[in-house]
């Protein structure tokens, strides 16, 4: 069962618009959120995250939302620049040994 | 430089012949775990490890094994691959005081054929 859903395999935005990318989870022991950043032929990076206790935490021109009653996160990117061109993982954490993925969303910025 | 080194980071193997993938990290982590990446299902975890000779089984673990003899490493073995465990591997560590952000290494892109 996928506990972590991103219902978006894609996204293309222009550069310097607003990036959002969704993510859904179904288990409510999930209390802390992680986005990672995947480009080919590399290991996903950490890019940020945000403890259930919150419901935004910024850094930088990345922005993670959290809605628990409504179990959704979503990570805007502003403004979006080509080098954000990747796959980005949605993650959730009950505790250190059940980390749960999405399948992940491709987002392509254009010049 | 700070890092997770897997290797290989390609291998075609033929079905039934034993292969190990090394992990190691220099960041001295406690936490290590090995997932693997198949499309439409993100990353799922096979195996993890707490520390030293401590490692449990994550979500599909079944034709795999691990060992933690020490701290750094943390290698996966497939003693009898099968063509279902063609994937994407990737080992990532963390250090349990500091959260929960794990790194990666690059990934090994194992077919079974």
């Amino acid at each position: 069962d996928q506990q972590v859903k991103q219902n978006s395999p894609s996204l293309s935005v222009q550069e310097g618009r607003i990036s959002i990318l969704n993510c859904d989870y179904t288990n409510s022991m999930f209390d802390y959120f992680l986005w990672y950043k995947k480009y080919p032929a590399e290991g996903p990076t950490f890019l940020i995250s945000i403890s259930s206790i919150k419901d935004k935490n910024e850094d930088g021109r990345f922005t993670v939302f959290l809605n628990k009653s409504a179990k959704h996160l979503s990570l805007h990117i502003v403004p979006s620049q080509p080098g954000d061109s990747a796959v980005y993982f949605c993650a959730a954490s009950a505790n250190w040994n059940d980390m749960r993925f999405g399948a992940g969303t491709r987002l392509t910025v254009k010049p | 430089e700070a890092q997770v080194t897997q290797n290989p980071r390609y291998l075609i193997t033929v079905t039934g012949k034993k292969l190990t993938v090394t992990c190691s990290q220099n960041m001295n982590h406690e936490y290590m775990s090995w997932y693997r990446q198949d499309p439409g299902l993100g990353l799922r975890q096979i195996y993890y490890s707490m520390n030293v000779e401590v490692t449990d089984k994550g979500d599909v673990p079944e034709g795999y094994k691990v060992s933690r003899k020490e701290k750094r490493n943390f290698p996966l073995i497939l003693e009898s691959p099968s063509p279902n465990q063609t994937s994407l591997y990737f080992c990532a560590s963390s250090l349990m005081a500091s959260g929960r952000e794990l790194f990666f290494g690059e990934g090994s892109r194992l077919t079974v054929l």
